[in-house]
């Protein structure tokens, strides 16, 4: 079990580019997330999905676009890139119910200069 | 939405010192967890603990529900100990809400 997989680690990308995170998880979970942590900050939620085809909006969704097309796989499109999304960036899952834990992935950090 | 305090935000210990963080939440909760963000930026999980007390090694975790509070105890720290300690809950069955943490640091 790999558990939570994102690529890539690190990435640098000038102002206006768009990139593509990915997002992978092996333990058959319903629920996927996307998490961005700003430097000294707690994280906060940007995109999350219950299942496949159907995703809905966190706290912070602006500037950020995911599809889920199968269980195991959650993207995280960002289009024309900010500095204001220099970030690390966490993807997360676990199963469908009240009383399970979520895990998370080893994230990615993500300049844009 | 829910308002989630961890106390303090900075701790700094000897090697051996025991310690305790604290996690206010404001409203009722189905889940909450507490992480450990080590120096290299990994979240691990501690525990889930939406109710109750759990213990593993040296680490133990307190949830009052009916106080909105939970307690994490760390005793004789160590180095690998330091790091940032987050508290996570959820009120509506599929997601997470983070306080903004504790920043532990312990010294050899």
């Amino acid at each position: 079990n790999a558990g939570v997989t994102q690529t890539p680690k690190f990435r640098i990308l000038k102002i206006g580019q768009s990139m593509t995170l990915q997002c992978t998880q092996d333990m058959n979970h319903n629920y996927m997330y996307w998490y961005r942590q700003d430097p000294g900050m707690g994280l906060k939620l940007i995109y999350y999905s219950v299942g496949a085809g159907i995703t809905d909006k966190g706290e912070v969704p602006n500037g950020y676009n995911v599809s889920r097309s199968t269980t195991e796989d959650f993207p995280l499109r960002l289009e024309l890139a900010a500095p204001s999304q220099t970030s690390v960036y966490f993807c997360a899952s676990r199963l469908r119910g009240l009383a399970y834990e979520q895990y998370f992935g080893p994230g990615t950090r993500l300049t844009v200069t | 939405g829910i308002q989630v305090e961890q106390s303090p935000p900075d701790l700094i210990l000897q090697e051996g010192a025991n310690s305790t963080l604290r996690c206010n939440f404001s409203d009722s909760v189905n889940n909450l967890q507490w992480f450990h963000q080590n120096p290299w930026g990994q979240l691990i999980n501690l525990f889930y603990i939406p109710s109750g007390t759990k213990q593993n090694g040296r680490l133990s975790a307190t949830t009052v529900a009916t106080e909105r509070y939970s307690l994490l105890y760390i005793s004789s720290s160590q180095t690998t100990d330091s790091g940032v300690y987050f508290c996570a809950v959820d009120t509506s069955g599929s997601r997470l809400t983070f306080g903004e943490g504790t920043q532990l640091t312990v010294n050899p």
